[in-house]
């Protein structure tokens, strides 16, 4: 079993709608969590990150945690074209300072 | 943005040399990570560094090897390079290993071993 695992997709959503993406870890010792963004031919940019069970809002995106299910999740709200991108999860198991990422979610927002 | 370089932007090289990809950061981020990307798997970590000649294996190490003799630098290499080692390779620094501190990313290299 890989250590953070997401549907790689493509997920596809109609503009304005909106799209969730999911990502399950395995190591209960995780401790945080974060979403990266990343263009076709670019470097994966940092969403935002989470690290407490809840919801955290950031804009027109919201990250999800429950860390009794070992599930993360990551909503865009009104989603645009411009969103179009893969998505990838990451997950820093306990304290080794590793980040360790999942196969990434395709998005894809239909005009 | 991040001062992370990357050096070579794309290599091609042949089967059975040895190839060196350079990391350079002018942030002084004690942590450093050398991925690869592949269609399908995502970013898989192969090495990281937690401060001058402290270094772990991540998922995928196996034919490849890092060192870091000063906190700027970061090498990845591939002592033998087989077709398989095709891939698009990042480096990531990270300014600490603790829960709430994110990475950057450089642009990347592409190698193509041929």
């Amino acid at each position: 079993q890989k250590e953070v695992e997401q549907n790689s997709g493509p997920l596809s959503v109609p503009e304005g709608a909106i799209a969730s993406l999911n990502c399950t870890y395995s190591d209960r010792g995780s401790q945080s969590f974060f979403w990266y963004r990343q263009y076709s031919g670019k470097s994966p940019e940092l969403i935002m990150f989470i690290y407490s069970n809840g919801d955290k809002e950031d804009g027109r995106f919201t990250a999800q945690l429950n860390k009794a299910s070992q599930y993360v999740s990551l909503l865009i709200r009104d989603s645009q074209p411009s969103d179009s991108a893969t998505y990838l999860c990451a997950v820093r198991p306990g304290n080794t300072g590793k980040l360790i990422f999942g196969q990434g979610t395709t998005l894809q927002v239909k005009p | 943005d991040a001062g992370i370089t990357q050096s070579p932007r794309h290599k091609v090289t042949e089967t059975g040399t040895p190839v060196t990809l350079r990391c350079h950061q002018t942030e002084n981020h004690r942590y450093m990570y050398w991925y690869r990307q592949d269609p399908g798997h995502g970013l898989r970590l192969i090495h990281y560094s937690y401060g001058v000649k402290d270094t772990d294996k991540g998922e995928v190490s196996d034919g490849y090897s890092v060192s870091r003799s000063k906190t700027e630098d970061f090498l990845l290499t591939l002592e033998s390079a087989t077709s398989s080692q095709t891939s698009v390779y990042f480096c990531a620094i990270s300014e600490t290993g603790l829960v709430s501190t994110e990475a950057f990313f450089g642009q990347g290299t592409r190698l193509t071993v041929v």
